[in-house]
């Protein structure tokens, strides 16, 4: 059953500007991922963040997690034309054997 | 080298055909697996094989099997083909105790 619920389901902006992007999770989680999906390719893992751990940073991203209204912001700031992808959180399955993604939020960044 | 691959990347076919799709990875992982993506970007997890042995298996339909030869291949084997099947799978790979995932490049499949 999905897991993550990202929101919102798309967004448009322009270069320079910071994207938000949040998710919404249903059960304990030992930690949350998001992934980068560009057009017609594969999913490439951004950051992992640790149920232990409140905020998290990997060059212009900044991922934050609050386990208590399960969920986790992703924060890209100074957003450029490359940014342009499909953006997901995932979390493990309650037997930590497999990612569950959320729907994605589709990012347009347009110069 | 890339680190998870699969063939094809396209693959159109008529209703009631078999196929298989291939995957293998470079990175030492001991855990691969199959991932569906529909038309509307979701991801569902299909198989998950670690050191050659299923450990989920989500409700698909048994015309999906998937083959480990070895550790480092996980085939995708769908008889009977369904207009409903066309979709995007990926295959991917992670290490056991770091779920950090490693993805392939997608397999789009068409039936026809």
């Amino acid at each position: 059953s999905q897991q993550g619920e990202e929101d919102p389901q798309a967004l448009s902006i322009q270069e320079g500007e910071n994207a938000t992007m949040n998710c919404s999770y249903k059960t304990s989680i030992n930690n949350l991922q998001w992934y980068r999906q560009n057009s017609g390719r594969g999913l490439v893992h951004l950051i992992l963040i640790r149920s232990n751990e409140r905020e998290k940073h990997s060059g212009r991203l900044r991922v934050t997690l609050d386990t208590s209204k399960k969920s986790s912001s992703l924060l890209i700031t100074a957003s450029r034309a490359a940014d342009t992808a499909s953006y997901f959180c995932a979390t493990d399955d309650q037997a930590g054997t497999a990612l569950i993604f959320g729907k994605g939020t589709t990012l347009s960044v347009s110069s | 080298d890339t680190a998870v691959s699969q063939t094809p990347k396209y693959l159109v076919t008529q209703m009631g055909n078999d196929k298989s799709i291939k995957c293998e990875q470079n990175l030492g992982h001991d855990t691969m697996y199959w991932y569906k993506q529909d038309s509307k970007k979701f991801l569902k997890i299909m198989f998950s094989y670690n050191n050659k042995e299923l450990i989920i298996n989500e409700t698909v339909p048994n015309r999906f099997s998937p083959k480990s030869p070895d550790k480092a291949h996980l085939n995708l084997h769908i008889n009977s083909l369904e207009l409903g099947d066309s979709a995007v799978y990926f295959c991917a790979s992670s290490q056991v105790g770091n779920t950090e995932a490693f993805f392939g490049q997608g397999t789009r499949l068409t039936v026809v």
